[in-house]
């Protein structure tokens, strides 16, 4: 079993809708981080966080530390919301991230 | 601040050669951490350098390595290429540690024939 798992793996949605993306991990951090990448390949960090929630323009990111769990919303998401959103945590125990698989939005005009 | 740079952006390599790959962290950054994906697959972490020194590696084969300088600008070697190597090799640095906001670079992508 990943110790990071985002679920879902594919997600298409209309233009407009709301979008939920979910990462549960399995050991204990001191951050999480959300990152999304578009097709071309750049990556560009949106949230890190290590507990309660932080909001972006339309991006919100909640966290639940006893749960181990977090999520990352989008409201009234757009095409150009369409990329890989990725879920990594910091480890209590390391200085490396341990990554997630990545969810793979499309949103529709 | 300048971005993450990485050089070159495009690479076509044969089987067998060996292959420099360079990235310039984000100026009074320390961490430069390495990265390759392929097509399907999440990051790949291979290594971490801080200061100079090798703080975190993946599970690569001996063929992958890297060094950091003093002014913090890192390479990554590949040796003996594969054809399998080819990938999106990304760099990614921060301050001091994976809890600190990671920048990325573009990538470089590497073709083997």
């Amino acid at each position: 079993k990943n110790e990071v798992e985002q679920s879902p793996q594919n997600l298409t949605a209309q233009e407009g809708e709301f979008i939920t993306i979910n990462c549960s991990y399995s050991v204990g951090i001191s951050a999480l981080h959300w990152l999304q990448q578009h097709p071309g390949g750049g990556i560009v960090s949106l949230f890190m966080l290590s507990s309660g929630k932080k909001k972006h323009g339309r991006l919100i990111a909640t966290i639940n530390i006893q749960e181990k769990h977090s999520s990352l919303h989008i409201t009234a998401s757009h095409p150009r919301d369409s990329a890989v959103y990725i879920c990594a945590v910091s480890p209590d125990s390391n200085y490396q991230l341990i990554w997630g698989a990545g969810t793979k939005l499309i949103i529709k005009p | 601040k300048a971005g993450v740079t990485q050089t070159p952006r495009y690479l076509i390599k044969t089987r067998g050669q060996q292959v420099t790959l360079s990235c310039s962290p984000i100026s009074g950054h320390r961490s430069v951490s390495w990265y390759q994906q392929t097509p399907g697959q999440g990051l790949q972490f291979l290594f971490e350098y801080f200061s100079e020194t090798q703080r975190n590696k993946g599970n690569f084969p001996g063929r992958f390595s890297g060094r950091q300088f003093s002014n913090s600008r890192s390479e990554m070697n590949v040796s003996t290429l594969e054809l399998g190597d080819s990938a999106l090799y990304l760099c990614a640095s921060s301050s001091y540690s994976s809890t600190d906001t990671q920048y990325f670079g573009p990538g470089t992508r590497l073709t083997v024939l």
